[in-house]
């Protein structure tokens, strides 16, 4: 079975400033990973993925993640982060082999402060 | 394109009260799901239907049914609601039945409260 740990609840951090989400997970077979955010009072939409090749990934808004199999992390930065970054981030992995569930982390809160 | 619609937005029931959250998606997907939110337990996985005219359990479907009316359609119902029922429902819909790679389309959810 996976499992995703998202050891931080919650991040404060000033607008402008660096940020890094942490995400570890736990898996004995190769997985897919995805990082998805959640806006107040919205559904989550799919920041970014890594599937395979190049294990630093890009995704929307000026977010990136780096893929470590050795560390089995999958942590997500942004260089400069905006006041309208304030959004609740979820890690999920899932198997790359059949028909599988997505598992979730229990989620990190980004609070961005002028 | 409206993506994967919900409804209700908003419910309050009473405790033993029953009740069913609809969600339809429009892109054609063949695998949907019912996830439940509570703070600090992230996203837990109520029922699942792989494809049209399957379902199957996930990781907390206790106290709650399930139908996939037709590749749109995938009902979530409870039939005698409790307050540990509470939560914000999300319904979520994925490409093709085995797109492991594929990723979810989230409603806005439903948010629940029993009494």
């Amino acid at each position: 079975a996976q499992s995703v740990t998202q050891l931080d609840s919650q991040v404060p951090v000033f607008e402008e400033a660096p940020v890094e989400l942490r995400c570890n997970y736990s898996s004995s077979v190769s997985v897919y990973l995805f990082w998805y955010v959640q806006y107040p009072n919205q559904g989550l939409q799919l920041l970014l993925k890594y599937l395979s090749g190049s294990t630093l990934v890009k995704g929307i808004n000026g977010f990136e993640a780096e893929f470590n199999k050795s560390q089995t992390s999958f942590h997500l930065r942004k260089p400069s982060v905006h006041i309208s970054d304030t959004a609740e981030y979820f890690c999920a992995v899932i198997p790359n082999t059949g028909f599988q569930k997505l598992v979730f982390g229990t989620g990190t809160r980004l609070l961005v402060s002028p | 394109n409206a993506g994967v619609t919900q409804t209700p937005k908003f419910q309050v029931l009473k405790t033993g009260q029953s009740m069913t959250l609809q969600c339809a998606q429009d892109m054609n997907h063949n695998s949907m799901y019912w996830y439940r939110q509570d703070p600090g337990m992230g996203l837990r996985l109520i029922y699942y239907s792989a494809s049209e005219g399957t379902t199957d359990k996930g990781e907390v479907p206790n106290g709650y049914n399930v139908s996939r009316l037709n590749k749109r359609e995938f009902s979530l119902r409870l039939e005698s609601a409790a307050p540990s029922q509470t939560s914000v429902y999300f319904c979520a819909s994925r490409q093709g039945a085995a797109s492991y790679n594929s990723p979810l389309h989230f409603g806005n959810g439903t948010r629940l409260t029993v009494t």
